[in-house]
């Protein structure tokens, strides 16, 4: 069975320029997470979705972040536009209602220039 | 508020020395769960295992084994007889048992770094 699934495993912009994540959680899982690492951190919650419902995005830097979860499958992470602060790895994780784990995906690593 | 503790920032051992990372956590739910997670170089955070507050029997996994004491808020994880390929930074989480069962909100520790030397 596939894991979590996120693209682009890396990327490198200008600040002010635009960026976005993709997701994949795994097949059947409601729930889907996006997480940021800063270097040397542990993971911080930026939004939780049950299915297409964003339940917790209380973390989430409305001004210059976006996510959406259309369908209640893959899920779409933005910022625009990007500061020098956003370089981090940005995480995608999935569980299942009824499931006995969170499962990340490989983190998309931001770096802007 | 929630909290995870992971006081040893890195530690370094020998192969086949066994090594305890320590977990300490802080939570007012008595419903909860516990994780640990494995990050390897490569970046993936692989999970090792979840354990809810209601479970404090032990867990053995291979070389891995896993102690929950309630008593006091530690869920401390020990490798037995440490391989290289056990160097990695370890987290622990901690999450509240959301309204839906599986749907949590993770907490993580700062992690452990850990190299098993040749």
């Amino acid at each position: 069975e596939a894991g979590v699934v996120q693209s682009p495993r890396y990327k490198i912009i200008e600040k002010k320029q635009p960026v976005a994540f993709w997701c994949n959680p795994i097949s059947g899982h409601n729930t889907l997470y996006w997480y940021l690492q800063n270097l040397g951190q542990g993971p911080e919650l930026l939004i939780r979705y049950e299915n297409e419902e964003a339940v917790d995005d209380s973390q989430l830097p409305k001004d210059r972040f976006s996510a959406e979860r259309l369908k209640g499958v893959d899920s779409t992470l933005k910022i625009q536009p990007a500061e020098l602060g956003d370089s981090a790895v940005y995480l995608c994780a999935s569980s299942f209602v009824a499931g006995s784990g969170v499962f990340f995906g490989e983190g998309s690593r931001l770096t802007v220039l | 508020a929630q909290k995870v503790t992971q006081a040893q920032t890195e530690i370094s051992v020998v192969e086949k020395e066994d090594v305890t990372l320590d977990c300490v956590y802080e939570t007012r739910d008595t419903t909860y769960y516990l994780f640990w997670y494995k990050q390897p170089p490569s970046g993936e955070l692989v999970f090792l295992i979840r354990r809810n507050s209601f479970d404090e029997q032990n867990e053995i996994s291979g070389r891995y084994s896993w102690n929950f004491q309630k008593s006091t808020s530690s869920f401390n994880f020990t490798i037995t007889a440490s391989q290289v390929v056990d160097s990695a930074v370890y987290f622990c989480a901690l999450s509240e048992a959301g309204g839906i069962q599986g749907a949590q909100k993770l907490v993580f520790g700062q992690g452990t770094r850990l190299t098993i030397n040749p």
